[in-house]
């Protein structure tokens, strides 16, 4: 079946280590975005891509950086210059269409990460 | 600036209807998106209306008015299953990538009781 592995589902980490999410897509899609849950807040986007080897920046991406180097493959390292990286981060994909129906986003099971 | 807002949390019985409204104010519309969240797992696309009016798929309907930013969630014969999350998100316009940057409200959380 088609979908988003996001792994791990878990993570722990100490203050100033960088910590790197994996999000793999076999859907075909060409757009792929990060996007971080917090409790209280809606869905915020962080980084987003709409072809190979390239990315833009989303609303919070201070202290991300992604990487697009295939089209099935869109990692999320959280680096010790965030903040408050304590989140639950969902990585999600799309078609890249203009009809606004047509990009509805397919989301993965997402990653928690807490910082200790 | 954008926004957009919903109620934080909502309580309904098994087999009865819920609206959930969402409001909205955003630099432009190109879409409105509902999507399902159980708890601790990803978000589920549900419905979008880009024009005025009610979309009916099943047991959800979606109803939408651009000139009141405005929009609700109707569910119907309510089920234990759908205690959720359910998340209004807006795409506020196309932009030159035509990139589907929506913008999400805070989430409405529907306890189903029996």
């Amino acid at each position: 079946d088609g979908g988003i592995t996001q792994s791990p589902k878990y993570l722990f980490r100490k203050e100033g280590q960088n910590v790197t999410l994996s999000c793999e897509q076999n859907l075909n899609h060409d757009a792929m975005y990060w996007y971080r849950q917090d409790p209280g807040q809606g869905l915020r986007l962080i980084y987003y891509s709409q072809i190979v080897n390239d990315f833009q920046k989303g609303d919070i991406a201070e202290g991300y950086s992604v990487s697009r180097e295939k089209k099935e493959s869109f990692p999320l390292t959280v680096t010790s210059a965030q903040k408050n990286p304590t989140a639950f981060y969902l990585c999600a994909s799309s078609i890249f269409l203009r009809d606004p129906g047509a990009n509805v986003l397919t989301f993965g099971a997402g990653s928690r990460l807490t910082v200790l | 600036g954008q926004n957009i807002d919903q109620p934080t949390e909502m309580t309904a019985t098994e087999g009865a209807i819920v609206q959930i409204n969402c409001t909205y104010q955003t630099s432009g519309f190109n879409g409105l998106f509902w999507y399902q969240q159980h708890a601790g797992e990803a978000p589920t696309f549900l419905s979008y209306n880009v024009l005025d009016g009610l979309e009916e798929k099943g047991r959800f309907s979606s109803f939408l008015s651009r000139s009141k930013g405005y929009s609700y969630l109707l569910l119907k014969e309510l089920q234990m299953k759908d205690s959720a999350s359910y998340l209004c998100a807006v795409r506020p316009g196309v932009d030159g990538g035509a990139t589907n940057k929506l913008i999400f409200g805070t989430g409405t959380l529907l306890a189903v009781q029996p």
